[in-house]
């Protein structure tokens, strides 16, 4: 069974472009969460996606924007990148009906370096 | 949710029981207190989760006193593996996680 997956691996983009960071759930799970960890930092909520609606957001700016599929898999959209925006970008999973329980589960994450 | 706070850094030697201690004076009646590994470029891992007493599970203990103020994580024997960063969280069952700074556990051979 394939845990949490997300692609790319590492990405480097300029200021002012734009980013797309993928995730697919583990086997299963319908919530899918995103988490921005600076380095030396813990993670960051970003927002969290169920039924393909965002569900819950927390404190980022409309420059990120996400997205949810009907399989359950995600993106998050980062517009305008600016240095501050590198970061580990982090996708968790969670089960049906566990609403926002404690075990989420967290895929290895795409490090995002914007120059 | 309730603000935690734990040590920045602790050391230990291989087979040594590492005991990790997070304060949480304002916790709500209603909040759990779960724990969380994190490894170098990997996402968190669920460790423990506990709301009174004790839990133990294979990879670890935790004891969270009476007065539910401050929780202990407990790694038994610990091996070089088992460095990382270890992080508290307080809250109730919620849509999003709070991650502090998390206590970084060295463990030397």
């Amino acid at each position: 069974d394939a845990g949490v997956t997300q692609s790319p691996t590492h990405l480097i983009k300029t200021r002012g472009q734009q980013v797309t960071l993928r995730c697919s759930p583990k086997s299963g799970h319908d919530t899918v969460s995103w988490y921005q960890q600076a380095l030396g930092q813990g993670p960051q909520f970003i927002f969290q996606y169920y039924e393909e609606e965002e569900r819950q957001r927390g404190n980022f700016p409309d420059r990120f924007s996400g997205h949810q599929f009907p399989n359950y898999s995600s993106e998050l959209n980062v517009n305008a990148l600016l240095l501050g925006d590198s970061a580990l970008y982090l996708c968790a999973s969670s089960r049906p009906g566990s609403g926002g329980t404690y075990e989420q589960y967290f895929g290895p994450g795409t490090r995002l370096t914007v120059t | 949710l309730a603000k935690t706070t734990q040590p920045i850094s602790m050391d230990s030697y291989e087979g040594q029981e590492v005991n990790i201690t997070c304060s949480h004076n304002n916790i709500a009646t209603n909040d759990y207190i779960t724990w969380y590994q994190q490894f170098p470029s990997q996402g968190p891992r669920f460790i423990i989760q506990g709301y009174k007493t004790k839990v133990t599970n294979e990879v670890a203990s935790l004891f969270i006193p009476a007065d539910r103020k401050s929780s202990t994580l407990s790694l038994p024997r610990v091996s070089l593996s088992d460095t990382a960063v270890y992080y508290c969280l307080v809250g109730v069952n919620d849509y999003k996680l709070s991650f502090g700074a998390g206590t970084t556990v060295t463990v030397r051979a």
